[in-house]
């Protein structure tokens, strides 16, 4: 069974517009740990933000905000006035507490095109 | 800023042939691992390791697969005989050891293309 599920395979915006993606996960564990993860066109992953399953408070990084649901198991990613730049394959990834070498089970991945 | 490494970027090597696949982690983290990602698929677990040993392992990492940490710098992985479904980005990760049940998150290296032809 998919532990993390990315139901957007893909999305298309225009530059400066939001862009929302959707994350929903699946875990019997209280203590987890989700994160986001880009990967631009270079393959590379870069780490862009975690979360971990007691702190529900939603927040702001400059262009990127998050909210988390317990309640509905989401983990939504938002980026806020999309850039050129933003294009990539965003990933969500669970981490559980099982598991103290803390493994990560990703999911399918949303690709984002911003169009100039 | 301190980053993983991986060499090479691109491997293209024969069928049945072995292959060594080599990272640098970031110099503090103590936790290591390997994920592969076929292209256009998502990013899979293959081993975790701390403290000189395999940690978890799944599936895929069968027996044709092996993972050195010969001295306090680099992590290898090796695929003694590869097959045509090897083929893939193999990502080399390591993340720092968590205070009080924290977890930190893991710093990817750019990844090494393998080819099996």
């Amino acid at each position: 069974a998919q532990k993390v599920t990315q139901a957007q395979t893909e999305i298309s915006v225009v530059e400066k517009e939001d862009v929302t993606l959707d994350c929903v996960y699946e875990t019997r564990d209280t203590t987890y740990y989700l994160f986001w993860y880009k990967q631009p066109p270079s393959g590379e992953l870069v780490f862009l933000i975690r979360r971990n399953s007691f702190d529900e408070q939603n927040e702001i990084s400059g262009r990127y905000s998050w909210n988390f649901q317990k309640s509905t198991s989401s983990f939504n990613f938002t980026i806020t006035a999309s850039q050129v730049v933003d294009s990539a394959v965003y990933f969500c990834a669970l981490s559980e507490a099982d598991l103290d070498d803390y493994k990560l089970s990703f999911g399918a991945g949303t690709t984002v095109t911003v169009r100039a | 800023e301190p980053e993983v490494t991986q060499t090479p970027s691109h491997q293209v090597t024969q069928m049945g042939q072995e292959v060594i696949l080599r990272c640098v982690p970031i110099s503090n983290h103590l936790y290591f691992y390997w994920y592969r990602q076929i292209l256009g698929q998502k990013v899979e677990f293959l081993v975790s390791f701390y403290n000189n040993e395999i940690s978890e392992k799944s599936e895929i990492f069968d027996d044709q697969f092996s993972v050195e940490r010969p001295d306090g710098s680099n992590f290898t992985l090796k695929i003694r005989s590869t097959k045509l479904e090897d083929s893939a980005m193999y990502f080399c990760a390591s993340r720092k050891a968590g205070l009080a049940g924290v977890r930190y998150e893991q710093y990817f290296g750019p990844g090494t293309r393998l080819t099996v032809t």
